[in-house]
């Protein structure tokens, strides 16, 4: 069963824009991570948000957290093209730390 | 550098074959895991470990099996490979407190 779900499916935006990606989950959580994959590739982990933290930064990315929305948001600014890929958000069910995975976002950046 | 490898980036087989996916990590995690990935449906989870000797079924087991007899490596098996296992296969690890996952690079299966 599918705990976080992101939204757009699909993203298609300029160079230099920002990119906003969403996650809905169903129960409550230890915490929430966001992964980028290349097409064809494995998962990359990129940032990790606890569920005592409301925002985090790293680099060119924002993520935000609200528990009580059951929601989180990933924004990468001045986007390029090298950050084509596609989003995952992934939760673990309080207690059982199984990574659990949405269907993702796909970025399209063009240059 | 940590590594999550797995076997294989590209396998054909046969409908009725038995195959192995091999995964392997080197980071001493206890936790590993196999997901298959199909467009629209994300990653679904098939079976995890533990520890070693340990396996317990995901959301989607029908099919498949798994082996873990050492801590570093985790097996998915698929006992007769049937045309709707065509897949990517994904394994990854964490320690035993949950924090980022590391992710081989995908075993792309085609059952024909």
């Amino acid at each position: 069963s599918q705990q976080g779900e992101e939204d757009p499916q699909a993203l298609s935006i300029q160079e230099g824009e920002n990119a906003t990606m969403n996650c809905s989950y169903k129960t409550s959580i230890n915490n929430l991570q966001w992964y980028r994959q290349n097409s064809g590739r494995g998962l990359v982990h990129l940032i990790l948000i606890r569920s005592n933290e409301r925002e985090k930064h790293s680099g060119r990315l924002r993520v935000t957290l609200d528990t009580s929305k059951k929601s989180s948001s990933l924004l990468i600014t001045a986007s390029r093209a090298a950050d084509t890929a596609s989003y995952f958000c992934a939760t673990d069910i309080r207690g059982s730390y199984i990574p659990t995975f949405g269907r993702g976002t796909s970025l399209i950046v063009h240059p | 550098d940590v590594k999550v490898t797995q076997s294989s980036r590209y396998l054909v087989k046969r409908t009725g074959e038995k195959v192995f996916l091999e995964c392997v990590q080197d980071m001493d995690h206890e936790n590993m895991f196999w997901y298959r990935q199909d467009p629209g449906l994300g990653l679904r989870l098939i079976y995890f470990s533990y520890d070693v000797k340990m396996k317990e079924k995901g959301d989607i087991p029908e099919g498949y099996s798994v082996s873990r007899e050492k801590k570093e490596r985790f097996s998915l098996i698929l006992e007769s490979a049937s045309t709707n296992q065509t897949s990517m296969y994904l394994c990854a690890s964490t320690p035993r407190v949950n924090t980022e996952a590391f992710f081989g690079q995908g075993t792309r299966l085609t059952v024909v």
